[in-house]
Formats: C-alpha cells, structure tokens, sequence
C-alpha cells in the first residue's frame, strides 16, 4: 500500500521467492516511468524503465507493469535475493511548465528473509 | 568514466551559518537536477538546471535556497542562514544534452547528508 506517514511500507520476501512492489502515480499525463533501487546511505540507483506507449518491459529478473488505466505501475522481481535489500522508488517524469523532472513516490522498503 | 559526484559527503552546520552544496556531473552531461530527501521519504524536486541557466526552480524554496550551474566548475546548491528543518539529505542528479525530452534517464550521485544543530 501507499504511505501516508513517516514510516515506509515494508514488504518482506523470502529468499528465492518473487517480489512485487506496487506504486500509484499521480499525472495521467506522464509519460515515462522508473524504478530506483536505494541502498542505506547511497544514491537512488537505476533498475528500470518504461515508456507510455508500453505496458509490459522486462530486464534481467525484473519485470515492470504499466497500466495507464488506474495509473498503476508494478516491480516484480524473481528469485530475489539478499542483495535486492532495499528501499524502492517508482518515478514518473512528467511535463510541468514546459520542463521535464521526476516525481517520486513515497517509496517501499523491501526486507529479504534468508 | 566517473559517476556523479557530489561533497561533501557529510555536513554539519549550526543554526543561521551557511551551508554549499557542490555537484559535479557526469562527464559529457549538461543537465543538472538538484532533489532533496527527509528520512522516510521519497526524494522531492528542487531545482533543474543547464549550464548557467536556471531552467526550473520551481521546487526551491522562496527564501535562502539557491542554485547555480557556472560554465565551469560544479553545480552549487547553497543555504543561507540554516534551520533544524533543513537537515536532510540532498542529492544531485544528471543527464546528458539530449535528454531534453521525456525520457532522459537522470543518474544520481551519493548525496550530501546535511545536519543542522
């Protein structure tokens, strides 16, 4: 679920089972969409990204899904592992003014069990 | 080829000093973007800029933040007259000339972590 506090949602897995971490957007008229993986104390990292015109774009063992509809993206992660220990952030990159910038979500912790 | 860089890594100011933030991007990247993070939270907007240009500042807050983007040197986010509220982490961000439409994948340095006492 989504935020509404100080605290991140967290999402706890197994290792070795799939992940999937969901975010809400909140501009129909965006157009491009990315997923930031955030380790303590570090950079918002590049995992994936998706254009509008998709709805379905898969890398190595993460799949993103979009649907325009609802204004709903997803990360799915296979076979995650301890390492996928992070916080998550979907962005949007909307057109504001004439200038492009990111929105961020509020983000979700995923917590991998060994 | 070095990612973006961003010092100091940690800082520490008291109440009312001022706080200089410094960004060096990507090489090759023209495009600056400056996003600031509370714990917890996801990273918030503030400022996007070209070489010596402010494109949008529309995340800046009215009073004691500004930017700049010189033809040479780093990016500088600075702070006038620092508040308890202001500690946060601040994190820069690149893209290279042809990102000017929808899809510039913007990379992101490690961020400087101020603290304000």
């Amino acid at each position: 679920g989504e935020s509404v506090g100080l605290h991140l949602p967290t999402l706890s897995v197994q290792e070795g089972d799939n992940s999937i971490i969901n975010c809400a957007y909140s501009n129909s008229a965006s157009d491009y969409f990315i997923w930031y993986k955030q380790e303590s104390g570090k950079g918002p990292q590049f995992i994936i990204d998706i254009r509008s015109n998709m709805d379905k774009r898969q890398g190595q063992r993460v799949t993103v899904l979009l649907n325009k509809t609802v204004k709903h993206l997803s990360l799915q992660i296979a076979a995650t592992q301890p390492g996928d220990s992070a916080v998550y952030f979907c962005a949007e990159n909307s057109i504001f003014s004439g200038t492009y910038k990111y929105i961020f979500g509020t983000g979700t912790r995923l917590k991998v069990l060994a | 080829n070095a990612g973006v860089m961003q010092n100091p890594r940690h800082l520490v100011r008291r109440r009312g000093q001022e706080a200089r933030l410094r960004c060096s991007p990507m090489k090759g990247h023209s495009h600056v973007y400056w996003y600031r993070q509370l714990p917890e939270e996801g990273l918030k907007f503030m400022v996007y800029l070209q070489k010596e240009n402010i494109i949008d500042e529309s995340g800046m807050p009215k009073e004691r933040f500004s930017a700049e983007f010189p033809k040479e040197g780093p990016s500088i986010l600075r702070i006038q007259q620092v508040v308890r509220g202001d500690s946060a982490a601040y994190f820069c961000a690149s893209s290279p000339p042809s990102g000017t439409g929808p899809y510039n994948e913007q990379f992101f340095g490690p961020g400087t972590r101020l603290t304000v006492l």
